[in-house]
């Protein structure tokens, strides 16, 4: 299947400093990419939908302005968590479909696991 | 996007078919059903999906109902490697490609030696 990558696999940092994470498709491009969240025990939550080259859509209840998405070509997503704090802590996973393929299903990234100090 | 139930755990011995049920009554004429899985602290990796068909792939096969209101992953011979949660997530075409994905808790398969 096709081969999705999340940098970094994880992360600590200190509470109120900014962290990026980036996901890139290696082997195809994508016009949207997705971002999750994951809190320990629980299952995973969309935070928000990466559009390339317009502006990222967020579920209810996640702060645009905290958790900023660039999409800005069809390989490569990032999202920079701003001002981190300590309830920020949590597995982010990114996701993306092949658009040049008539399948249906997401690849997921490995994961970035976030921990705020 | 329609709503899934599955068992919260199941245990399966190592070598033997794994069977997972998932109920999905709701389940809309355009809507698919996803068998994604997740090791613990990794993504999820995709298994199979399918519409009405019965589907197989290099790991695993997918069973739907005549009435679609539900479906069995089966993995033929599991292995330890094979424990890990699995979600049954039921989303349409257009869902698939534009809109994320609705994770419920999922199935915590546990493969015993």
């Amino acid at each position: 299947g096709a081969v999705v990558s999340q940098h970094p696999s994880w992360v600590i940092c200190k509470s109120g400093t900014s962290v990026k994470i980036e996901c890139r498709s290696l082997d195809f491009q994508a016009t949207t990419m997705f971002w999750y969240r994951q809190f320990p025990k629980q299952s995973l939550m969309l935070m928000a939908t990466s559009n390339e080259g317009s502006k990222a859509t967020y579920e209810q209840g996640v702060e645009k302005d905290k958790f900023l998405i660039n999409h800005a070509s069809l390989t490569l997503s990032t999202l920079t968590v701003t001002s981190a704090h300590p309830e920020d802590s949590s597995f982010y996973i990114c996701s993306a479909r092949d658009r040049g393929q008539g399948n249906t299903e997401a690849f997921f990234g490995q994961g970035t696991r976030l921990t705020v100090v | 996007d329609a709503k899934t139930t599955q068992p919260t755990s199941m245990d399966c011995a190592e070598g033997r078919a794994a069977n997972l049920p998932c109920n999905h009554s709701t389940i809309s004429g355009n809507e698919y059903v996803y068998w994604y899985r997740q090791i613990h602290s990794q993504g999820p990796q995709y298994i199979i999906h399918g519409l009405k068909n019965n589907e197989t792939n290099e790991m695993a096969s997918l069973i739907i109902t005549e009435d679609r209101k539900s479906s069995t992953l089966i993995l033929p011979h599991a292995t330890l490697r094979d424990t890990a949660v699995y979600y049954c997530i039921v989303s349409s075409y257009s869902g698939g490609g534009a809109d994320g994905l609705t994770f419920g808790k999922g199935t915590h398969l546990i493969i015993q030696p």
